[in-house]
């Protein structure tokens, strides 16, 4: 079965951290663009970060300095370590596989179900 | 950074009536944009890439069109399961990867 599976949310004080991580199973996370894609209550979807099949790395404005998108080829996990975090965080995070129909074409084509981060004091 | 602005906001229909909702992009995206459906409590799924190509398992009432600006997503007949808040988003200039704001349909 091809799916991915986060896990990691919860709560965490206002400057607190938290590590998330998405675990792939019937494909390999090193041949393929896995994003990060979160969801504020009530809200539309909002792009993270994303991290290419060579291991470069990218980020929303909103995160960048603060989140940290990593891989482990051999647990086949991605991970989004977030520190500094503020209320804004507060959304379930998605990890997101992005596939190259053909060159240059990509769309998201396979989505976990998600976990919530919340920060709250 | 390119901004997609979808319209309605929400779209109130009846089964069998036909949907269209619109996605439009603050410059030119060739056909670089796909189509995402989200059911209350689910994660979104894909629906339509490249503008128009429809997604494995996608049915063929949902239909994709347009290029550059403006882009329209169709539903042919709705069916009560079709109820979602649809999004679309650019694949052209990226990252940053944005969507929209969605649409929300009511049936």
């Amino acid at each position: 079965d091809v799916q991915l599976e986060e896990s990691g949310g919860g709560l965490v004080q206002p400057g607190g951290s938290l590590r998330l991580s998405c675990a792939a199973s019937g494909f390999s996370v090193n041949n393929e663009y896995m994003n990060w894609v979160r969801q504020a209550p009530g809200k539309g979807l909002e792009w993270v970060s994303l991290i290419y099949r060579g291991g470069s790395t990218s980020y929303a404005d909103s995160v960048k300095g603060r989140f940290t998108i990593s891989r482990d080829n051999y647990k086949n996990t991605v991970y989004l370590q977030m520190n500094s975090l503020r209320a804004e965080d507060t959304a379930v995070y998605y990890c997101v596989r992005d596939r190259e129909f053909d060159e240059y074409i990509f769309a998201f084509d396979l989505w976990g179900q998600g976990t919530v981060v919340t920060v709250s004091s | 950074e390119i901004v997609l602005t979808q319209s309605p906001v929400t779209l109130s229909l009846s089964p069998g009536e036909r949907a269209t909702l619109s996605c439009r992009a603050s410059q030119s995206i060739d056909t670089y944009l796909a189509w995402y459906q989200q059911k209350p409590g689910q994660a979104p799924r894909l629906l339509i890439y490249l503008a128009s190509t429809r997604a494995t398992g996608i049915p063929t009432r949902f239909s994709g069109s347009g290029s550059g600006t403006d882009f329209t997503l169709t539903i042919s007949s709705l069916e009560t399961d079709d109820s979602a808040v649809y999004y679309c988003q650019q694949r052209s200039n990226w990252p940053p990867l944005t969507f929209g704001g969605g649409t929300k349909v009511e049936i």
